[in-house]
């Protein structure tokens, strides 16, 4: 199965750690998003990225949340010093160029912060 | 603002009977408008998609939607429903460059 994979799926950190959650896009993809996902809440964007570059992070919190997908390896989306509030499902997507190509979503990440 | 509004949280429907989720848009520019499904503990998988053309979009499992600009709406149907449909359906917008804004989502439940 070539689809995007997110690994943890489960993820449980206490206040103050660090969570990290990474994503393999789908093979021949080369751009990547986030999105955060709350209960009876629809998806939000995060940030947009390409290999070594990241294109649109407007929806990213301005501290402790950065994203990288680096020339080699899966994208990472990193959280600092979790709070209660970062508790959410975490999805990554991948598409082909062109804003008409539909995103690929992973299967997500579920970050519980205790 | 790029936004996408779903009116309905819910929507039940019989087994058989025709089903259709609402969505409207508002986009600065051409959209390309989207719907995905979601599953429990699963993530979003892509049903169908408008970018020009034909109003009317055929899409999986026998998904289609209605584009209509002068409502900006983009409702999805399905001729006959499925227990097997009941999950929670999105609907997302774009346009130019800007991110894949998505709705709050609405769930579908089909009685049969």
């Amino acid at each position: 199965n070539a689809g995007v994979m997110q690994n943890p799926r489960h993820l449980v950190r206490r206040r103050g750690q660090e969570a990290r959650l990474r994503c393999s896009p789908m093979k021949g993809h080369s751009h990547v998003y986030w999105y955060r996902q709350l209960p009876e809440e629809g998806l939000k964007f995060m940030v947009y990225l390409q290999k070594e570059n990241i294109i649109d992070e407007s929806g990213m919190p301005k501290e402790r949340f950065s994203a990288e997908f680096p020339k080699e390896g899966p994208s990472i989306l990193r959280i600092q010093q979790v709070v209660r509030g970062d508790s959410a499902a975490y999805f990554c997507a991948s598409s082909l160029p062109g804003h008409n190509s539909p995103l690929h979503f992973g299967n997500g990440t579920r970050l519980t912060v205790t | 603002a790029q936004s996408v509004a779903q009116p309905e949280d819910q929507v039940n429907v019989a087994e058989g009977n025709p089903l259709t989720v609402k969505c409207t848009y508002s986009v600065s520019g051409n959209p390309y408008l989207f719907w995905y499904v979601q599953y429990p503990n699963r993530g979003l998988q892509f049903l169908l998609k408008y970018i020009t053309g034909d109003n009317l979009v055929k899409g999986s499992y026998g998904f289609e939607a209605e584009f209509n600009k002068s409502q900006t709406s983009f409702h999805l149907k399905k001729p006959s429903a499925l227990v097997s449909d009941s999950a929670l359906y999105f609907c997302a917008a774009r346009s130019g460059n800007t991110p894949l804004v998505f709705g709050k989502g609405t769930r579908l439940s089909v009685i049969a």
